[in-house]
């Protein structure tokens, strides 16, 4: 089976912390990718990865970076945490047979 | 800019019942994803779809693809209370492209 593991699964943060999420699979994908999720507005892509050190901005790139120094893990950064980057962090890998959620994030920020 | 529809966005359904969801897509693509949510949880694949006229089935879950007319179905057969969840499809636009994702569709099978 394919895993996808996401670090923690609650975090609380302070405001103006750097807080880092980080994203692990072991089925070798080339694609990896954050969202994020809100009552709402559905699931927004923040970045994505295509290959080792490559990365392209979704639709909400503002206030995040991203890292992918080794194809497995995949890293979502948050400069300087703010209080409307309270939400649902989803990561997933793919490949050309399908794609796959971890666990979730679930983050406060306060 | 591929564009994703679901609908309908919410369903309430009697057990026993058969319902469908529809998810339209505005370009081609031969990649198409179903997923479930559970309140609070991640989301579960349930079918990969990846060319025309492909149907697969678990359960009393059945999902197709016409990339023709650029619409996927999932169809509920007899639905069960155990069903109730958020479904999503997710549409691949090309391989190794970024997951375009349809609204979701909350389905909720009473007894």
């Amino acid at each position: 089976d394919v895993k996808v593991t996401q670090s923690s699964r609650y975090l609380v943060k302070r405001t103006g912390e750097k807080v880092f999420l980080e994203c692990v699979q072991d089925m070798d994908h080339e694609n990896m990718f954050w969202y994020r999720q809100d009552p709402g507005l559905g699931l927004r892509l923040i970045y994505f990865s295509y290959d080792v050190k490559m990365k392209e901005k979704g639709d909400i790139p503002e206030g995040y970076s991203v890292s992918r120094e080794k194809k497995e893990r995949f890293s979502l950064i948050l400069e300087s945490a703010s209080t409307n980057q309270t939400s649902m962090y989803l990561c997933a890998s793919s490949f050309s047979g399908g794609a796959f959620f971890g666990q979730g994030t679930r983050l406060t920020v306060v | 800019e591929l564009k994703v529809e679901q609908n309908p966005l919410f369903l309430s359904m009697q057990e026993e019942k058969n319902y469908t969801i529809y998810c339209n897509y505005s370009t081609t693509s031969d990649r198409l994803y179903w997923y479930r949510q559970d309140p609070g949880k991640s989301l579960e694949s349930l079918f990969v779809l990846l060319s025309n006229g492909a149907v697969k089935q678990e359960g009393r879950l059945m999902a197709s693809l016409d990339t023709k007319a650029r619409l996927s179905t999932l169809h509920i057969t007899a639905a069960v209370h155990d069903l109730s969840a958020t479904y999503f499809c997710a549409v691949e636009e090309t391989s190794g492209s970024r997951l375009t994702f349809g609204e979701g569709t909350q389905l909720t099978v009473n007894p």
